[in-house]
């Protein structure tokens, strides 16, 4: 069974610096990988989908890597600002058409 | 704008009282799902459907029941809550579901669920 762990929980910074959020699954054999994106009261936006035959997404700021024979990825984001603060969760999916998601990493960035 | 809305947005209820939880998009989906999330669980998913009249069991589908009579709606419904499915609840959707295509799920903005 897939199991998706995101590390770390929660992290906080100051603004302006660049930061990493790292995702790691068990099962390789994913079709592609989503980052989201979650603010309280509100749904989950969806930031960047790496399909498997791919190695990274660019979107802005963010910038998402995928390792699919070591079960890893990355979301990167340059320049954080205060409004970058929510909770990221990745979530791959398998041949089963299922979404399965890490637990989250909540972000904080600082004024 | 294209949206997936449910309703209520927040739901106090007993026990053993049957309660339904709606689900629309206008974006004209084939594919509706439903996920539950709890702290240190993350979201998990119930159902899910790949077109009208057609649903599937996702990972934690008991005590849980869902239709799909047209393709803009995706219930959720309860037949008999108890206080384990205390929960926030999402809707998702996306044009086809199938793994292979690079699409986007669209999320509603949740329910929250609290069973005495």
């Amino acid at each position: 069974k897939q199991e998706v762990t995101q590390i770390p929980a929660a992290l906080s910074v100051p603004e302006g610096e660049n930061l990493v959020l790292n995702c790691s699954f068990t099962d390789s054999a994913i079709y592609n990988l989503q980052w989201f994106r979650q603010d309280p009261g509100k749904g989950l936006t969806s930031l960047l989908l790496i399909q498997s035959s791919q190695r990274e997404q660019t979107s802005g700021r963010l910038n998402a890597s995928l390792d699919k024979s070591s079960g890893r990825s990355t979301l990167y984001i340059a320049a954080s600002q205060p409004g970058d603060s929510a909770t990221y969760l990745c979530a791959v999916s398998d041949a089963g058409n299922m979404l399965t998601f890490g637990g989250g990493t909540r972000l904080m960035v600082k004024p | 704008e294209a949206q997936v809305t449910q309703n209520p947005r927040y739901l106090i209820t007993v026990t053993g009282k049957k309660l339904t939880v709606t689900c629309s998009q206008n974006m004209n989906h084939e594919y509706m799902s439903w996920y539950r999330q709890d702290p240190g669980l993350g979201l998990r998913q119930i159902y899910y459907s790949m077109n009208v009249e057609v649903t599937d069991k996702g990972d934690v589908p008991e005590g849980y029941k869902v239709s799909r009579k047209e393709k803009r709606n995706f219930p959720l419904i309860l037949e008999s809550p108890s206080p384990n499915q205390t929960s926030l609840y999402f809707c998702a959707s996306s044009f086809s579901g199938r793994a292979w295509v690079e699409e986007t799920q669209y999320f509603g903005p949740g329910t929250r669920l609290l069973v005495l």
